[in-house]
């Protein structure tokens, strides 16, 4: 069973640049998440999608950030216009349903400069 | 506001001795925890997952954690480590007024092991 995408797997911007970020979930995961993990720290939710509807976005930014899961498949995460505090891992995971237990991808490191 | 603790950043020991990470949450009510491992270079994977039942689970490779619900604790343990054990671990909580698929992390715990 392929394991969940994510591309890019680096990235170096300036601040006050966009970027976005791919997350392709396992075949079948109907839950989406995407998460911040900081340097020092655990990841922290930013948002959840149950097939292509948002679940739980309350720790989004939504003044900069923004993710949509058009198709109930792939997902993209946008950050617009970047900050150094944005510099971070973004993981996405998924899961068959809603049950906590799920399945991460190798996030992409993105540093803000 | 709910918390997850984890009392440990970093760990160092040599193989084959004990280790024990401890984790605490501030959650109420029910709750499913959860213990996360992170190898140099690979993917978070899960460890071990507690539900309900024996308080006692078994994961994989030899870990194994104790949920003490007066404590607020899920502490993972492992009675002899190898090398190949250093890596980051972290405990999760879902529960409390949480949707059922939000899970919070932990800080990690660096755990590194010698020869």
């Amino acid at each position: 069973e392929a394991g969940v995408a994510q591309s890019p797997r680096y990235k170096i911007i300036e601040k006050r640049q966009s970027v976005a970020f791919w997350c392709n979930p396992i075949s079948g995961h109907a839950t989406l998440y995407w998460y911040q993990q900081i340097l020092g720290q655990g990841p922290k939710l930013l948002i959840q999608f149950q097939n292509n509807g948002v679940v739980d976005d309350s720790q989004l930014p939504k003044d900069r950030f923004s993710a949509e899961r058009l198709k109930g498949v792939d997902s993209t995460l946008k950050i617009q216009p970047a900050k150094l505090e944005d510099s971070a891992v973004y993981l996405c995971a998924s899961s068959l349903d809603q049950s906590p237990g799920r399945y991460f991808g190798p996030g992409t490191r993105l540093t803000v400069t | 506001a709910q918390s997850v603790s984890q009392h440990n950043h970093h760990v160092i020991l040599s193989e084959a001795a004990s280790l024990e990470l401890g984790c605490n949450y501030s959650y109420g009510g029910t709750v499913n925890l959860f213990w996360y491992v992170q190898y140099p270079g690979q993917h978070l994977q899960l460890l071990l997952k507690y539900f309900s039942g024996d308080p006692l689970v078994k994961g994989i490779k030899g870990f194994e954690a104790e949920f003490i619900k007066s404590k607020f604790s899920f502490n993972l343990r492992k009675p002899s480590v190898q090398w190949s054990d250093t890596a980051e671990y972290f405990c999760a909580v879902n529960g409390g007024t949480d949707s059922w698929g939000k899970l919070q992390f932990g800080a990690g715990t660096q755990v590194v092991v010698t020869p």
